[in-house]
């Protein structure tokens, strides 16, 4: 079975450049979790979705950073404007629901120039 | 905000040495887990573990959970160089997500 999919899986972008991350979780997964993750450190959540609803937001920079998840399935994660800081590595991961264990994809190593 | 401080955040050790890994907060969890992440790939879950004292045995991986479940130690035994990667401890809190520790990136050396 497939695991969570990720693309890319790295973008190089010049700053105030849009950019946007896609993730196409593991069949059967209602929970879906992009996580943010700068080098050396743990993954922080951003956003946690309950098939379509954005249950948990609270650690999205909402001024650019924006995501969907429409149909419940896969998810896309924008940022626009991108700034230096934003570089790190996009991490997404899903589970059979809140609580259950988490499956996490490669990750979309993003810089920032 | 609960927080997760790991140590130590950096380990260098030779092939067939024992080594042990921290986590500790000031917060209670309902459960807590150990990951562990290779460069370019996402954290894979090791143990998880819900009840304070409780003891986890992996091959050569122990896994403890603190009597408060504040805490949380991992102990291997004759570290490989296969073991070499970071390793993250995360705490489930009251609405059940994840908290994630800074990490211990461990190398060991042939």
């Amino acid at each position: 079975e497939a695991g969570v999919v990720q693309s890319p899986r790295y973008k190089i972008i010049e700053k105030k450049q849009p950019v946007a991350f896609w993730c196409n979780p593991i069949s059967g997964h209602n929970t879906l979790y992009w996580y943010l993750q700068n080098l050396g450190q743990g993954p922080e959540l951003l956003i946690r979705y309950e098939n379509e609803e954005a249950v948990d937001d609270s650690q999205l920079p909402k001024d650019r950073f924006s995501a969907e998840r429409l149909k419940g399935v896969d998810s896309t994660l924008k940022i626009q404007p991108a700034e230096l800081g934003d570089s790190a590595v996009y991490l997404c991961a899903s589970s059979l629901g809140t609580g259950s264990e988490q499956y996490f994809g490669p990750g979309t190593r993003l810089t920032v120039t | 905000t609960q927080l997760l401080e790991q140590s130590p955040q950096f380990l260098s050790i030779q092939e067939g040495e024992n080594l042990t890994v921290y986590c500790n907060s000031s917060s209670v969890f309902s459960s807590l887990q150990w990951y562990r992440q290779e460069p370019g790939e996402g954290p894979v879950l090791l143990v998880t573990v819900v009840t304070g004292g409780e003891v986890k045995k992996l091959k050569r991986l122990t896994f403890q959970f603190g009597d408060a479940r504040k805490d949380s130690s991992l102990h291997i035994t004759a570290a490989q160089t296969g073991d070499t990667g970071l390793y993250l401890c995360a705490g489930e809190g009251s609405a059940r997500q994840l908290t994630f520790g800074s990490g211990t990136q461990l190398t060991v050396l042939p």
